[in-house]
């Protein structure tokens, strides 16, 4: 399978602790993505990082990227409670190819508690 | 400014009925339009991407068949819906350099 494959399935924090989610994949990638879904609406995007990229910094979310070992993590530093959603991470595998066709994992349902 | 339609929001269908499901993009012009499914507790599952009229590809043989009759219309369908076509229906579009896609509202679609 392309799919990714995110790490834990469900996880529970209180407010202004950070939330660290894994994400590992199986075949090589052109780049991965980490999105974000709130119950029943569609996907946001929140971060990219490419292949030949291990960490990349976007405002609280820092995102790693191991591709010898074929794992991404994403953290979120400081959390609140308006963070809670779902996080699933997708992977590009077509190099050089402008398909964008993205596959995802099941996700990581995010609660943080006030 | 850049929008994606889907409609309708929800929908109950009784197993063996047709289905139709319409998504349209405003603000872009020949965009790389995909079609996603997302069963209870799933991740979203890659169905039909197109990257023009007429020109559709198919991730997994299934229930389901999409068509692009214009530049910003994409349409999911079937003839005979199963039980096993139940789910959140999601539509997006290509919109970065890195193939970054951005998603519709999604539709709910319970066959019973």
């Amino acid at each position: 399978s392309q799919q990714g494959e995110e790490d834990p399935q469900a996880l529970s924090i209180q407010e202004g602790e950070n939330a660290t989610m894994n994400c590992s994949y199986k075949t090589s990638i052109n780049n991965l993505q980490w999105y974000r879904q709130n119950s029943g609406r569609g996907l946001v995007h929140l971060i990219l990082i490419r292949s030949n990229e291990r960490e990349k910094h976007s405002g609280r979310l820092r995102v790693t990227l191991d591709t010898s070992k074929k794992s991404s993590s994403l953290l979120i530093t400081a959390s609140r409670a308006a963070d809670t959603a779902s996080y699933f991470c997708a992977t590009d595998p077509d190099r050089g190819s402008t398909l964008g066709r993205l596959y995802f994992g099941r996700g990581t349902q995010l609660t943080v508690w006030p | 400014s850049q929008t994606i339609h889907q409609w309708p929001a929800t929908l109950v269908q009784p197993v063996g009925s047709p289905l139709s499901l319409e998504c349209t993009v405003e603000g872009t012009s020949n965009p790389n339009l995909y079609w996603y499914r997302q069963a209870a507790g799933r991740g979203l599952q890659l169905l039909f991407y197109s990257v023009g009229i007429g020109q559709i590809s198919s991730e997994v043989p299934q229930n389901l068949s999409a068509s692009r009759p214009q530049d910003r219309q994409f349409i999911l369908s079937s003839k005979k819906l199963l039980l096993s076509d139940s789910g959140f229906y999601l539509c997006a579009w290509k919109v970065g350099r890195y193939n970054e896609q951005f998603f519709g509202p999604g539709t709910r679609l319970t066959v019973l």
